[in-house]
């Protein structure tokens, strides 16, 4: 098992300018979050997805959509970059209290993105 | 919403030591404490985690005390090694939904030769 992926790794874009990271998952989990490390802030919760077809806003939603694709798949939208959005994005996946499994959260590793 | 503190933010200790860290959070219907190490560079990793049915659970060397009374849970770590120098988060997350965990601001764990 891969657990959880996501692409790119590393990130540059200018001001104004849009873009997808992408996360997937195979350990068959119902829910996925995206969060966005910054030094001395912890990890803040973006968006997530607590099963297929449904996403809620999280602590810091203001500049990302995101889209639940398929049970799989995760992704953050930037529709238009700016330098406060320079972070670490991380993106994970856990089983829902429905599932009977434990709840960790599992992490993917990592989107370094830098807005100029 | 949940508010988790975590104290403290650096801990520097001698190799064989203990090390404690400590978490407080602000939710009485929190139930499930996750707790994740991060080394330079990597994705958090979950080292130990318990439920609030539970007062304590230890795995080798690491053990989480919860206290729900205050409020609080801790992390321990005996006999460190350099390896275990690192980032600790503690996090949080209220029952029954799927909303994510709350996470404290970190310790960074520096082991001393």
């Amino acid at each position: 098992n891969a657990g959880v992926t996501q692409t790119p790794k590393f990130q540059v874009l200018k001001t104004g300018q849009s873009m997808t990271l992408q996360c997937a998952q195979d350990m068959n989990h119902n829910s996925m979050y995206w969060y966005r490390q910054d030094p001395g802030m912890g990890l803040r919760l973006i968006y997530y997805s607590a099963s297929e077809g449904t996403t809620d806003k999280g602590e810091v939603p203001n500049g990302y959509n995101v889209s639940r694709l398929n049970k799989r798949e995760f992704s953050l939208r930037l529709e238009s970059a700016a330098p406060s959005q320079t972070s670490v994005y991380f993106c994970a996946s856990s089983a829902s209290p429905g599932q009977g499994l434990l709840y960790a959260g599992y992490f993917g590793p990592g989107t370094r993105l830098t807005v100029l | 919403g949940e508010n988790v503190e975590q104290h403290p933010s650096t801990l520097s200790v001698q190799e064989g030591d203990s090390a404690v860290i400590k978490c407080t959070y602000s939710d009485s219907a929190s139930n499930y404490f996750p707790w994740y190490k991060q080394e330079l560079g990597k994705r958090p990793q979950l080292i130990i985690d318990i439920r609030s049915n539970v007062g304590e659970k230890k795995d080798q060397r690491i053990a989480v005390t919860l206290n729900k009374t205050a409020k609080h849970f801790s992390l321990h770590i005996t006999e460190t090694q350099p390896e275990d120098s690192a980032v600790y988060f503690c996090a949080a997350h209220s029952g029954g939904g799927a909303d994510g965990l709350t996470f404290g601001k970190g310790t960074h764990l520096i082991i001393q030769p």
